[in-house]
């Protein structure tokens, strides 16, 4: 079974800090995304990457960045914490190619007060 | 435009009853199609791929029309566990990023 995991499920920060949100992936999956989920909007990527250091800017980029130093591993850096950014993250891991299943992590409620 | 266009519902039927969903997008360079399942609180899951061919699996069917952008899924006799939401996904390119509709919601009454 394919398991994506991120490191909390509930995160409450405040204004100005920053933020590491990590997933970690067991299937040796390339690929890797992180996406927010917001009511009324929808899922929207931010960052994703296909090989290691390797990054490429998703939708909504700005405020974000991101690190994947190893293959399992994918980190999302809120660099100075926002209100605007109180949301629900989505980490997701696949194969390359166009018929590769996406593989979502359990997601982190993120509150910045 | 949005790329990936949904009815939000929600869809409120009785168990037993045929749903269909419909989903348009914008890219006529898409590639790929997916159906998507995210229940309430939970992560998204994959339900099925959609090819031009038309494809079925138990009470779930998905449709593609290419020329007309248009995607559908429609499930018969519909359980109380068919409860949720039903995202509409296409990717482009090499396939390497989804582009998710916002969902359409399910709930399957007694």
């Amino acid at each position: 079974d394919v398991k994506v995991t991120q490191s909390s499920r509930y995160l409450v920060k405040r204004t100005g800090e920053k933020v590491f949100l990590e997933c970690v992936q067991d299937m040796d999956h390339e690929n890797m995304f992180w996406y927010r989920q917001d009511p009324g909007l929808g899922l929207r990527l931010i960052y994703f990457s296909y090989d290691v250091k390797m990054k490429e800017k998703g939708d909504i980029p700005e405020g974000y960045s991101v690190s994947r130093e190893k293959k399992e591993r994918f980190s999302l850096i809120l660099e100075s914490a926002s209100t605007n950014q109180t949301s629900m993250y989505l980490c997701a891991s696949s194969n390359p190619g166009p018929t590769g299943e996406q593989y979502f992590g359990p997601g982190t409620r993120l509150t910045v007060t | 435009r949005k790329e990936v266009e949904q009815d939000p519902g929600p869809f409120n039927v009785p168990e037993g009853a045929t749903v269909a969903f419909n989903c348009t997008y914008s890219n006529s360079a898409s590639q790929s199609f997916f159906w998507y399942r995210q229940d309430c609180r939970k992560e998204p899951k994959l339900l099925m791929s959609v090819y031009s061919s038309g494809n079925e699996d138990g009470r779930f069917t998905a449709q593609l029309n290419r020329a007309s952008q248009y995607i559908s899924l429609l499930i018969r006799d519909s359980k109380l566990s068919d409860s949720a939401t039903y995202l509409c996904v296409v990717t482009v390119n090499s396939g390497y990023a989804l582009n998710f509709g916002k969902g359409t919601s399910l709930l399957v009454t007694p």
